[in-house]
């Protein structure tokens, strides 16, 4: 399955603390994006990763890749209670059939106490 | 104000019957998608639209149908053959049918079939 893992299924912490999610996944990708979900609402794009790329950053966000792990991960430091939301990664990878899909992953609840 | 629509919010439905789901975007998109979203699940592809009157079936595209007839426009049909409708439905566009784009999300439809 392309579908990409997060883990943990869910995440509680205090605010100001760091958040980390991970993602795991199987096949060959050429980008991985991270998105948000807040409870009942469409998904917002957080940021986008190129399968040449280690680390990216945006603002409190940091995404790491390493391809031959298959894995990445998302570290949102200093946690606010407004970060509370579900987290997926999506994978991509424009193969033949596969041109333009992402595949998401489960997702991971993040929930910030203040 | 561009952006993408989903109509209605909530519908509800009687088992038997056909429901069409409304999805607009006035971001001069050429891809749109269709997914499903399960509670605590990630999100599966129904159909998808690389561009006007072309789309493909997704992972789970039994018991739906969809028509591009206008750019903008992208409904989706959930007929009576789909067994188990009941599930939170997001539409999402992007520039062109690459994984590299981010996709634009509108605020779902909460089917209930009673």
């Amino acid at each position: 399955s392309q579908q990409g893992e997060e883990d943990p299924q869910a995440l509680s912490i205090q605010e100001g603390e760091n958040a980390t999610m991970n993602c795991s996944y199987k096949t060959s990708i050429n980008n991985l994006q991270w998105y948000r979900q807040n409870s009942g609402r469409g998904l917002v794009h957080l940021i986008l990763i190129r399968s040449n790329e280690r680390e990216k950053h945006s603002g409190r966000l940091r995404v790491t890749l390493d391809t031959s792990k298959k894995s990445s991960s998302l570290l949102i430091t200093a946690s606010r209670a407004a970060d509370t939301a579900s987290y997926f990664c999506a994978t991509g990878s424009d193969r033949g059939s596969t041109l333009g899909r992402l595949y998401f992953g489960r997702g991971t609840q993040l929930t910030v106490w203040p | 104000d561009g952006g993408i629509t989903q109509s209605p919010k909530y519908l509800f439905r009687k088992e038997g019957q056909n429901v069409t789901l409304s999805c607009e975007q006035n971001l001069n998109h050429d891809a749109m998608y269709w997914y499903r979203q399960d509670p605590g699940q990630g999100l599966r592809l129904i159909y998808y639209s690389q561009i006007v009157n072309d789309f493909q079936k997704g992972d789970i595209a039994e018991g739906y149908s969809v028509s591009r007839e206008k750019k903008e426009s992208f409904p989706l049909t959930v007929t009576s053959a789909q067994k188990n409708p009941t599930a939170f439905y997001l539409c999402a566009s992007s520039p062109s049918p690459i994984s590299y784009n981010e996709q634009f999300f509108g605020p779902g439809t909460r089917l209930t079939v009673l």
